[in-house]
């Protein structure tokens, strides 16, 4: 089937730590990847994408690479800070498709 | 550019009432809206699909009676939430696309509506 799987939360570091939040996905054909953020109480804001395969989606410190051998799109960070206390959202777009599939969400915690 | 916004932020009705969210874009022409749902600490729940002058399509198990979707313009979709019971309270948030915006049909998403049925 097509789904997106992501590691269960609630994951909690400390600052400065480093950060993987894993992904992978099942899908038909070559989908589209991204993470989205979500901060309390807001909508959700696309953090980074990767529309084909070895493609590294990178910003605001975090990256992801589109890993067709391992179906995997894991998103990292080298050094986290309070700020990024949030909710991050795995998605799938397939090819010529319209709806995205979300992960359930992980749910990340950075104390000072 | 590509913003969505959501009216009302947040909402409280009392049971039996119905209620209207509008999405709209912003600065560009939104041929595909879709509205989802978020219970609290779960994911997105995506109830329908809108196309500009066409009728809604909904997902399998959702209501397409008690909650209406109308896109009647290129920039604005409503979602009403007929008759509302406390179980429909929930976070609905909005996004859109439009045929311009990239290549791979990228949803930009509204700041979500937060409804409680008293």
């Amino acid at each position: 089937g097509n789904s997106v799987t992501q590691m269960e939360g609630p994951v909690t570091l400390s600052e400065e730590a480093f950060l993987t939040i894993n992904c992978t996905y099942t899908a038909t054909g070559y989908p589209s990847l991204f993470w989205y953020v979500q901060y309390p109480g807001e909508g959700l804001q696309l953090l980074l994408k990767a529309t084909k395969a070895d493609d590294k989606g990178s910003n605001k410190g975090f990256e992801a690479t589109y890993r067709k051998e391992t179906t995997s799109f894991h998103l990292e960070k080298g050094s986290v800070q309070v700020s990024d206390s949030a909710v991050y959202f795995c998605a799938r777009l397939l090819q010529g498709a319209q709806k995205l599939v979300f992960g359930q969400g992980t749910r990340l915690t950075i104390n000072p | 550019g590509a913003v969505v916004s959501q009216h009302p932020s947040w909402v409280i009705c009392k049971s039996g009432t119905s209620v209207k969210i509008e999405c709209r874009s912003l600065d560009f022409q939104a041929t595909t809206m879709f509205w989802y749902r978020q219970f609290p600490k779960q994911s997105l729940m995506l109830m329908a699909t809108s196309n500009e002058g066409s009728k809604a399509t909904y997902e399998q198990g959702v209501e397409k009676d008690k909650f209406l979707i109308n896109h009647a313009s290129l920039t604005l979709s409503t979602l009403t939430v007929t008759s509302a019971h406390p179980e429909d309270s929930s976070f609905y948030i909005c996004s859109a696309n439009g045929p311009r915006l990239s290549s791979y049909n990228e949803q930009f998403f509204g700041p979500g509506t937060r409804l409680t049925v008293l």
